[in-house]
This record gives C-alpha cells, sequence and structure tokens, in this order.
C-alpha cells in the first residue's frame, strides 16, 4: 500500500492530451520535489521529469509537470501509441524516512 | 553515457543471504554527487526504493528491510553491491541498481533515478 495514489489507468486517443495525478501528504509531496518514470513491459523505468518539473535532456516536451499542495500530476499531450506503458510518481516520505513510489497507472492509446 | 548492470548468482533459497552487484561505466561510484541505489518491483506490483549508498560510505536504507540489508561500495571495481539476509518468497522481484541525482530533505528535494541497470529477476526456491 503506497502512501501515494495514482489512477490505475488513463486512456485517450492518439493526439489528445492526458494527465496523470499522484496525491500524497504533507510528508511527502506537500514537502518535497516529485519525479516521474515511464516504463515500458519487460524494461527498466526510465526518468521523464525530476524536481517537480524539469525535464532530463533527451524528454520531449510533450511530456510537463507540475505540483501544487500535496499533489503533482504529470501531462502527456500529442498522445501516441508509443507512450502506452506504465506511469509512476516518486518522492521522499519524511515519516517513512523512505524514497516512494506511487502504485502506477497503464495509459492506453485508444 | 552511464551504464549500469546488475548481476548475481541466481536463484536463492530461503532462510539465505542473496548479494547483487552493479556494475557502473560511464561514470564513477566515487564521484561525490550521485547517490547510488537499489530498488526493488514485486512481479505486477509497484517499485519499492531499498536503499542507497553514497561514495563517502554513507548507507541510507528503507527502515522496513533496514534489519536485513548492506549496501556497499567496491571502488577498485566501480561497482557497488546489495547484500539482503533472511530471504523469503516476499523477497522475489526484479531488483534494479540506479543512480539518484542530488538530493537534499532540508531543501525539499527528493531523490530522482536518471540512470537504471535492465534489472536482475531474484527468485527464492528451495
Amino acid at each position: 500500500q503506497s502512501v501515494l495514489t495514482q489512477p490505475p489507468s488513463v486512456s485517450a486517443a492518439p493526439g489528445q492530451k492526458i494527465s496523470i495525478s499522484c496525491s500524497g501528504g504533507t510528508s511527502n509531496i506537500g514537502t518535497y520535489s516529485v519525479s516521474w518514470y515511464r516504463q515500458f513491459p519487460e524494461t527498466a523505468p526510465k526518468l521523464l521529469i525530476h524536481d517537480n518539473d524539469q525535464r532530463p535532456s533527451g524528454i520531449p516536451d510533450r511530456f510537463s509537470a507540475s505540483q501544487s499542495g500535496s499533489s503533482a500530476s504529470l501531462d502527456i499531450s500529442g498522445l501516441q501509441s508509443g507512450d502506452e506503458a506504465d506511469y509512476y510518481c516518486a518522492t521522499w516520505d519524511s515519516s517513512l524516512s523512505a524514497s516512494v513510489f506511487g502504485p502506477g497507472t497503464k495509459v492506453t492509446v485508444l | 553515457q552511464t551504464q549500469l548492470h546488475e548481476s548475481g548468482p541466481g536463484p536463492v533459497k530461503p532462510s539465505q543471504t542473496l548479494a547483487l552487484t552493479c556494475r557502473v561505466s560511464g561514470d564513477f561510484v566515487t564521484n561525490g554527487i550521485y547517490y547510488w541505489s537499489w530498488i526493488r518491483q514485486h512481479p505486477a506490483k509497484g517499485l519499492e526504493w531499498i536503499g542507497y549508498v553514497f561514495f563517502s560510505g554513507i548507507t541510507v536504507y528503507n527502515p522496513s528491510l533496514q534489519s536485513r540489508v548492506t549496501i556497499s561500495t567496491d571502488t577498485s571495481k566501480n561497482q557497488f553491491s546489495l547484500r539482503m539476509t533472511s530471504v523469503t518468497a516476499a523477497d522475489m522481484g526484479i531488483y534494479y541498481c540506479a543512480r539518484s541525482l542530488p538530493y537534499g530533505a532540508r531543501v525539499g528535494r527528493a531523490p530522482a533515478y536518471d540512470s537504471w541497470g535492465p534489472g536482475t529477476l531474484v527468485t527464492v526456491s528451495s
């Protein structure tokens, strides 16, 4: 049971924009920065966003993110079939004294 | 480009010790900037952070695993390792080593993992 909450699944047609939410509390997202990861089946997660809204080199600007209060969200615009994957948020939790991940959201392109 | 690659001895028997190694290329475990972490993923489940080691030897572990886990570096081989004692079936899953960007709890900056190994499957079976 994660301290972070994500919707199990999100789906949309190609070209659409989706948002994936990540909800937490004051001991985690309310205090610490959020990172986002994409994971294809049978592969390791890949960093998409760090420090709430910063894209590493090579990540297209179709991926954007924000954080407000104890929640964060990842937006994917111009959805493509290649975006079908699991997406995870992560942060630090001071109550647990641990790095924590959300349960993941499966994105389906219709 | 930094690359990480996990390796291990294969299946582990219950109650035995799991030992994994992460070989690092394109960077150095002594660079004094990044943290070197282990993260695992249970089958069809989410990701669980195990802990990290810093070049100075400082380690931080997930409190839920702290009593059974040791992470260390071998600077001569540019690698870091995970030892987990008294394994059970609950420890089965894919184990990843990862590099974490600099972070600081005092400034509200959480770890972010920018390089990952491909992962290694750990099975626990008698």
